[in-house]
């Protein structure tokens, strides 16, 4: 299976700033149809997890601009150009490349 | 709108089956693979398993043995049968529709990722 890695595990930050979440996969995520899929989750505190980013960069329906993914091969990273209070959860990246699909340990965003 | 309505027994007995169904309401039922992942408490997540509105499944190889997951596209449901269930089972379990490639075929169909997800349904197996 492909293993993800996230970094950091924890990461304060202060309201109004940036935040970004690194994630990094043991292989490649090109598929052999040339998409990559890479997608981020958001899990609010006692909440289900929701769908942010898709293919590495395709926000979904209703997700704020503020929200941004980028990166290629085996290093991807989400952004929040500016932290608001919702913002605090945990992130998850997760690939579906290979099957099975497996997903980071989750990276906790929290409020200094 | 999507949503995704989960139910089912919330506490087991070491060795016995558990038992999940959920009610998508909204949107078309065909088209997509209806999914189950779950995330023990204060862990991560991983995908169990998957249908789609044919019957085809798909599951992950570690589970594979234990898991059987059913479809019923006269009331737009999909269940979660998981044999032998042990503590390391205990969990939070949800459902979500999954999104398949847009070109695949046979094996190589499944979700590349969800984006609908039930409330969830924690499952504590415990004697």
């Amino acid at each position: 299976d492909i293993v993800m890695t996230q970094t950091p595990l924890s990461s304060p930050v202060t309201l109004g700033q940036p935040a970004s979440i690194s994630c990094r996969s043991s292989q490649s995520l090109v598929h052999s149809d040339g998409n990559t899929y890479l997608s981020w989750l958001q899990q609010r505190p006692g909440q289900p997890p929701r769908l942010l980013i898709y293919k590495i960069s395709n926000r979904f329906s209703g997700v704020p601009d503020r929200f941004s993914g980028s990166g290629a091969g085996t290093d991807f990273t989400l952004k929040i150009s500016r932290v608001e209070a919702e913002d605090v959860g945990v992130y998850y990246c997760m690939q579906a490349t290979q099957f099975p699909q497996t997903f980071g340990q989750g990276t906790k965003v929290e409020i200094k | 709108q999507v949503q995704l309505q989960q139910w089912g027994a919330g506490l087991l007995k070491p060795s016995e089956t558990l038992s999940l169904t959920c009610a998508v309401y909204g949107g078309s039922f065909s088209g997509y693979y209806w999914s189950w992942i779950r995330q023990p408490p204060g862990k991560g997540l991983e995908w169990i398993g998957e249908i789609n509105h044919s019957g085809s499944t798909n599951y992950n190889p570690s589970l594979k043995s234990r898991v059987t997951i059913s479809v019923d596209t006269s009331k737009n449901q999909f269940s979660l049968k998981l044999s032998s269930v042990t503590a390391a089972d205990t969990a939070v379990y949800y459902c979500a529709r999954g999104i398949r490639r847009k070109y695949c075929s046979g094996g190589s169909c499944y979700s590349v990722h969800f984006d609908y997800w039930g409330q969830g349904t924690l499952v504590t197996v415990s004697s």
